[in-house]
């Protein structure tokens, strides 16, 4: 079946910065658009980014732009977010999930990034 | 930005139920809305795209309906494990925008 793992979540200072991996395998990933997901403690589902599976078509949310970047390595299987200049409300567990257009058909199991001094 | 309204935010209800929950969008969307379920500290789980149509191995209890800015997710008969968080998503426009939650508890 489809697999998703995150990684690279964890406890960064305020106006610090991380970066996000999501491994893919057991389906051709360079055929899939790719999005980061989130959802801070207790709250609801934030979408944050699209990346298209070329990686030639990108979007951000209005909460992160200018502040994070998607990408993805298709030789590697691989989505990134690359957060910089972190916030207190970037406090989430933040998933990939796989795009088939119409909905998001497969979730990672989701990576916590604490935003503290 | 089209915003999507869930309602009720809150449903407490009994095995056996049938229950509805409805997805407002703030304009038009077509049929491009699915539903997920989420369970405490598990990643969401897509029940249904294209506003009606069953994902895979969901059981048949679900369904869906609507179009343009009307969607209803019924579940026929509550069973144990439906209790959950369930939230609508659009998917016409970026950005992508989630209902903001119903919680189904039991009663």
């Amino acid at each position: 079946e489809v697999q998703l793992v995150e990684s690279g979540g964890g406890l960064v200072q305020p106006g610090g910065s991380l970066r996000l991996s999501c491994a893919a395998s057991r389906f051709t990933f360079i055929n899939y658009e790719m999005n980061w997901v989130r959802q801070a403690p207790g709250k609801g589902l934030e979408w944050v980014s699209y990346i298209s599976s070329s990686g030639s078509t990108i979007y951000y949310a209005d909460s992160v732009k200018g502040r994070f970047t998607i990408s993805r390595d298709n030789a590697k299987n691989s989505l990134y977010l690359q957060m910089n200049s972190l916030r207190a409300e970037d406090t989430a567990v933040y998933y990939c999930a796989r795009d088939k257009g119409l909905d998001f058909d497969y979730w990672g199991q989701g990576t916590l990034v604490t935003v503290s001094s | 930005d089209i915003q999507l309204t869930q309602s009720p935010s809150f449903l407490s209800a009994s095995v056996g139920d049938r229950v509805t929950i409805t997805c407002r969008a703030s304009q038009g969307i077509s049929s491009y809305l699915a539903w997920y379920q989420q369970k405490p500290g598990k990643a969401p789980k897509l029940l249904i795209y294209a506003a009606s149509t069953l994902q895979s191995g969901v059981p048949s209890r679900f369904s869906g309906s609507g179009s343009g800015t009307e969607f209803t997710l019924t579940i026929s008969s509550l069973q144990p494990e439906d209790f959950a968080t369930y939230y609508c998503q659009q998917l016409n426009s970026y950005p992508r925008t989630f209902g903001q939650g119903t919680r189904l508890e039991i009663k």
